[in-house]
């Protein structure tokens, strides 16, 4: 089992919809967990962090974290194209001094 | 506030030579953390610098170094450079040491090895 799991995707959501990116990971302590999107030939840019339990919002974007179920992801609403990219999961795992990333989940948003 | 910055942006090797990346923090930020990312593995944690001191380490080869100085600028060095070294190389800064501070990556450097 991977450390940070993401679906790899291509998910394809209508704009205006809402996008869910899932991301699992397998550290019970982990402590930090961070939202970053990609475009394509682009640098990770980042989204939002998040570090305890519940819903956290930003705009158009809401982080949510279960630490019993070992989750966390991100709601997109009124998704544009735009935001059409790959999402990647950032977790600190078994230490706090690493992140370990997921693979990232590409997003399409179909106009 | 200026973002964090990369230079070069775009480098060509040859196997067996040596580079040298720069890179320079946004300002009041005193971690730097480098990556490797390639399509095949994704984003990798090289080391991260914390007070011109290599806090952490990731999963390298001696090969790969770096260090930081008094101004958090950092640099990073591949000597004896391999194909399989070709990648997007990134820093990401930070306020403090260690995974709970939110990193914000400059633009990176794309090397290819031939």
């Amino acid at each position: 089992q991977k450390e940070v799991e993401q679906n790899s995707g291509p998910l394809s959501v209508p704009e205006g919809a809402i996008a869910s990116l899932n991301c699992t990971y397998s550290d019970r302590v982990s402590q930090s967990f961070f939202w970053y999107r990609q475009y394509s030939g682009k640098s990770p840019e980042l989204i939002m962090s998040i570090y305890s339990n519940g819903d956290k919002e930003d705009g158009r974007f809401t982080a949510q974290l279960n630490k019993a179920s070992q989750y966390v992801s991100l709601l997109i609403r009124d998704s544009q194209p735009s935001d059409s990219a790959t999402y990647l999961c950032a977790v600190n795992i078994y230490s706090n001094y690493q992140l370990i990333w997921g693979a990232g989940t590409k997003l399409i948003i179909k106009p | 506030k200026a973002g964090v910055t990369q230079t070069p942006r775009y480098l060509i090797k040859t196997r067996g030579q040596q580079v040298t990346l720069s890179c320079s923090p946004i300002s009041g930020h005193r971690s730097v953390s480098w990556y490797q990312q390639t399509p095949g593995q994704g984003l990798q944690f090289l080391f991260e610098y914390f007070s011109e001191t290599q806090r952490n380490k990731g999963n390298f080869p001696g090969r790969f170094s770096g260090r930081q100085f008094s101004n958090s600028r950092s640099e990073m060095n591949v000597s004896t450079l391999e194909l399989g070294d070709s990648a997007l190389y990134l820093c990401a800064s930070s306020l403090g040491q260690g995974a709970g501070y939110e990193q914000y990556f400059g633009p990176g450097t794309r090397l290819t090895v031939t």
